[in-house]
């Protein structure tokens, strides 16, 4: 299993130019993020699905948009970066909220976005 | 909402025992999740508590009293590979059990 992957590892992107992060997990999870990380302010939940169909504003959900058309995968869009969305994001999913157990969260190696 | 509260950095021996705390402010707490996080890699799950006391998996161990609103990760017999930020975060169920992070302490193991 390759667990939770990334696309693309590292992306530099021009202020309002947009782009979509892809991220997929073979593991059959029913919950999947998008999480994304800043010096000094932890993970922050940007979006996040419950199910095929469905996607929730989480923390900072401002400027980005998601869709999760199939299962196993949890697009990430910015339709008109801006510098402050300079940032690792990262993927995550997890099995279901029903038990503590179950709600392991595994991540993806990340992606690293640049906006100048 | 939430504040967790993590120390920014911490330094320790190899070999040596380094307790890192975490205390957290919710009123509707519903298990504390400990993940690791080498430097420009992904965070990696390490342990949960959702009951008081102890939880032992090899060299760590997590803390939990409810009442005081307080964990700690307890890594024992500390190696170079240790050096990493350790992540911990609440499930409230309030926020339909989602996950908040503390930011994360900073474990620089030395010789």
């Amino acid at each position: 299993n390759a667990g939770v992957t990334q696309t693309p590892k590292f992306r530099v992107l021009k202020t309002g130019q947009s782009m979509t992060l892809l991220c997929a997990q073979d593991m059959n999870h029913e919950y999947m993020y998008w999480y994304r990380q800043d010096p000094g302010m932890g993970l922050r939940l940007i979006h996040y699905s419950v199910g095929e169909g469905t996607t929730a504003k989480g923390e900072v959900p401002d400027g980005y948009n998601v869709s999760r058309l199939k299962k196993q995968n949890f697009l990430l869009g910015l339709e008109s970066a801006a510098p402050s969305q300079t940032s690792v994001y990262f993927c995550a999913s997890s099995y279901s909220w029903d038990r503590v157990d179950q709600e392991t969260q595994y991540f993806g190696p990340g992606t690293r976005l640049l906006v100048l | 909402g939430q504040n967790i509260d993590q120390p920014t950095e911490m330094t320790a021996t190899e070999g040596a025992i380094v307790q890192i705390n975490c205390t957290y402010q919710t009123s509707g707490f519903n298990g504390l999740f400990w993940y690791q996080q080498h430097a420009g890699e992904a965070p990696t799950f390490l342990s949960y508590n959702v009951l008081d006391g102890l939880e032992e998996k090899g060299r760590f161990s997590s803390f939990l009293s409810r009442s005081k609103g307080y964990s700690y990760l307890l890594l024992k017999e500390l190696q170079m590979k240790d050096s990493a930020s350790y992540l911990c975060a609440v499930r409230d169920r309030r926020g339909g059990n989602k996950l908040t992070f503390g930011t994360g302490t900073q474990l620089k193991v030395e010789l």
